[in-house]
């Protein structure tokens, strides 16, 4: 069964800190795309970054990096130089190529001024 | 501010009525999704659009027509609505490779008696 595991619900960090989020996931499969999705309060849910599970490279966007390990299963998100409008609902998922979106459970993150 | 727009937000309706969800998103993204959630299913795709004028189905396609009516706009249309598809329902859409959703609408919460 393919499953994704959030263990942190709640998370905070002071403005300009890093902080990193958590996340594993359980799959027979080889190859699948894993992605970091934010939902600020009262707003859509939106793609942070993506990571295709073949490349060995951690993907970066601007303050958003991953670290994938690929044998532990392991996604985890780091976000450098917190600022306030970081603050939302962080969603890690995987998708098997063509078939069925696993969204893990969440964890909420706070960013303290 | 720019997103998915999916209406209604909420919905009951009788078993073997007909309704038709709308989607329409002002990013200008070529590709569009519906996707379905359940209790511990994740997000099951129902059909997708690649672009303006093209359809193709998903995971889970039966009971369900789509139209893309052009690049804005993606609908979701249940025929002969059954209790199965009772359900909280999601349109997408993406500039990004096929099957990776970047934006996420609100969801509409939909109910089969």
């Amino acid at each position: 069964a393919q499953t994704v595991t959030q263990s942190q619900p709640e998370m905070s960090v002071q403005e300009a800190e890093t902080v990193t989020l958590s996340c594993t996931y359980d799959t027979s499969e080889n190859n699948y795309y894993l992605f970091w999705y934010k939902q600020p309060p009262s707003r859509q849910m939106i793609l942070v970054i993506r990571q295709e599970a073949y490349k060995q490279q951690n993907a970066t966007e601007n303050r958003f990096s991953v670290n994938f390990q690929k044998a532990a299963k392991s996604f985890s998100l780091k976000i450098s130089d917190s600022q306030l409008g970081d603050t939302a609902m962080y969603f890690c998922a995987f998708i098997i190529t063509g078939n069925q979106f696993y969204f893990g459970t969440g964890t909420s993150l706070t960013v303290i001024p | 501010n720019a997103g998915v727009t999916q209406t209604p937000k909420f919905q009951v309706l009788k078993t073997g009525q007909s309704m038709t969800l709308q989607c329409a998103q002002d990013m200008n993204h070529n590709s569009m999704y519906w996707y379905r959630q359940d209790p511990g299913m994740g997000l099951r795709l129902i059909y997708y659009s690649a672009s303006e004028g093209t359809t193709d189905k998903g995971e889970v396609p039966n009971g369900y027509n789509v139209s893309r009516l052009n690049k804005r706009e993606f609908s979701l249309r249940l025929e002969s609505a059954a209790p199965s598809q009772t359900s909280v329902y999601f349109c997408a859409s993406s500039e990004l490779g096929v099957r990776q959703p970047q934006h996420f609408g609100d969801g509409t919460r939909l109910s089969i008696l």
